[in-house]
């Protein structure tokens, strides 16, 4: 079955630590997405990448990096120059050949918490 | 102001009642509108797009009114399962923010039996 994996689907990290999110489709998506969702609140976006080794930043991204080295995955690093990291994050993906309509599926998510 | 505003709620009406959610949204170039729905602690999922003529899907029906920059998702008879938050959702259409979403807050609703 196509789709999106995320994991761990729960992480907890120290203070000061880097943490990786792994993100993986097999939908043959162009476009990739990471979210950030806070309780009662919108989903904000961290960063996306239209293609293969190109990302641009979100609304937020200040203390996380990403790569895309390969068109199935995007990973998420939150490193510690982030104040605020306890969260839930979310990826997504895209085809953007599909038209306006076209639906952005998303991934489980990964709910990180920082002790 | 943000892209797009929704009432949070909540909602909490009883099965069988019809309720309605209401959005706004800032920027007139935007072209793709949806309604995603998003259970307690999971990822969200596509509802229904809301196209200009307005469109319908069982007891779902979207509305656009793109004078106005208001879409609005109406629910009738309402059952258990439909308690959850609905996402009014924005897509962007333009150039290299091609396929990008803004997303409300959410408004939450509880059906209770």
């Amino acid at each position: 079955d196509g789709g999106i994996t995320q994991s761990p689907k729960y992480l907890f990290r120290k203070e000061g630590q880097n943490v990786t999110l792994s993100c993986e489709q097999n939908l043959n998506h162009d476009a990739m997405y990471w979210y950030r969702q806070d309780p009662g609140q919108g989903l904000r976006l961290i960063y996306y990448s239209q293609i293969v080794n190109d990302f641009q930043k979100g609304d937020i991204a200040e203390g996380y990096s990403v790569s895309r080295e390969k068109k199935e995955s995007f990973p998420l690093t939150v490193t510690s120059a982030q104040k605020n990291p306890t969260a839930f994050y979310l990826c997504a993906s895209f085809n953007r050949a599909g038209g306006n309509y076209n639906e952005q599926f998303f991934g489980p998510g990964t709910r990180l918490t920082v002790l | 102001r943000k892209e797009v505003e929704q009432d949070p709620g909540p909602f909490n009406v009883p099965e069988g009642a019809t309720v309605a959610f209401n959005c706004t949204y800032s920027n007139s170039a935007s072209q793709s509108f949806f309604w995603y729905r998003q259970d307690c602690r999971k990822e969200p999922k596509l509802l229904m797009s809301v196209y200009s003529s307005g469109n319908e899907d069982g007891r779902f029906t979207a509305q656009l009114n793109r004078a106005s920059q208001y879409i609005s998702l109406l629910i009738r008879d309402s059952k258990l399962s439909d308690s959850a938050t609905y996402l009014c959702v924005v897509k962007s259409d333009r150039g290299s923010t091609l396929g990008r979403l803004y997303f409300g807050r959410g408004t939450q609703l509880t059906v209770w039996p």
